[in-house]
């Protein structure tokens, strides 16, 4: 089965401060691709970052980073420097490479407020 | 290059009526999946389409909802004899080939009175 757990439902961080969101998936494919979409208030899906399953390195965007670690089947996002325009819900995602399907799973979500 | 469009944006629907979803992919992707986001859930992905065929439809519920994807014109996800329970947000995102990047559309909210 092809699942993609995100624990915690809500987070909160002060602004400036940092903060993790936890995604641990499920799959027994070799080859595919891990994402972090925000989802603001508009409900148009923003892709944060990704990953591909093959890459050692981390990703990393600007303030954004992960912490991929593909033997324990997890992939937590870091915000840096977090700032009022980060709060939105974080879904963690996952794609196989070359499936007949392609197509996303995505975990329940995590509500991220920032805190002035 | 414009975005995945969607329309409408907002779709109010009394119980028992038909509901048309459309989606106009990115200029150039003939390649199309819809996903469904009930309330405080994530995406689930429903049908992968390409231009003129289903290729995967495993997410789809068995009866009222079906999918199209002509040779012109934009891809329609059609629910008929809507219930409570299909009120949800809508997404469908597309891509060029089939392995390639997906692009979300800003989606559908369906409400059903």
């Amino acid at each position: 089965a092809q699942t993609v757990t995100q624990s915690q439902p809500e987070m909160s961080v002060q602004e400036a401060e940092t903060v993790t969101l936890s995604c641990t998936y499920d799959t027994s494919e070799s080859d595919y691709y891990l994402f972090w979409y925000k989802q603001p208030p508009s409900r148009q899906m923003i892709l944060v970052i990704r990953q591909e399953a093959y890459k050692q390195q981390n990703a990393t965007e600007n303030r954004f980073s992960v912490n991929f670690q593909k033997a324990a089947k997890s992939f937590s996002l870091k915000i840096s420097d977090s700032q009022l325009g980060d709060a939105a819900m974080y879904f963690c995602a996952y794609r196989v490479v070359g499936s007949t399907g392609n197509q996303f799973y995505f975990g329940t979500g995590t509500s991220l407020t920032v805190i002035p | 290059n414009a975005g995945v469009m969607q329309n409408p944006r907002h779709l109010v629907r009394r119980r028992g009526q038909e509901a048309r979803l459309r989606c106009s992919p990115m200029k150039g992707h003939s390649h199309v999946y819809w996903y469904r986001q009930l309330p405080e859930e994530g995406l689930k992905f429903m049908v992968y389409l390409q231009k003129e065929n289903i290729i995967d439809e495993s997410g789809m519920p068995k009866e009222r909802f079906s999918a199209e994807f002509p040779k012109e014109g934009p891809s329609i996800l059609r629910i008929q004899q809507v219930v409570r329970g299909d009120s949800a947000a809508y997404f469908c995102a597309s891509s060029l080939l089939r392995g390639n990047e997906q692009f979300f559309g800003p989606g559908t909210r369906l409400t059903v009175l």
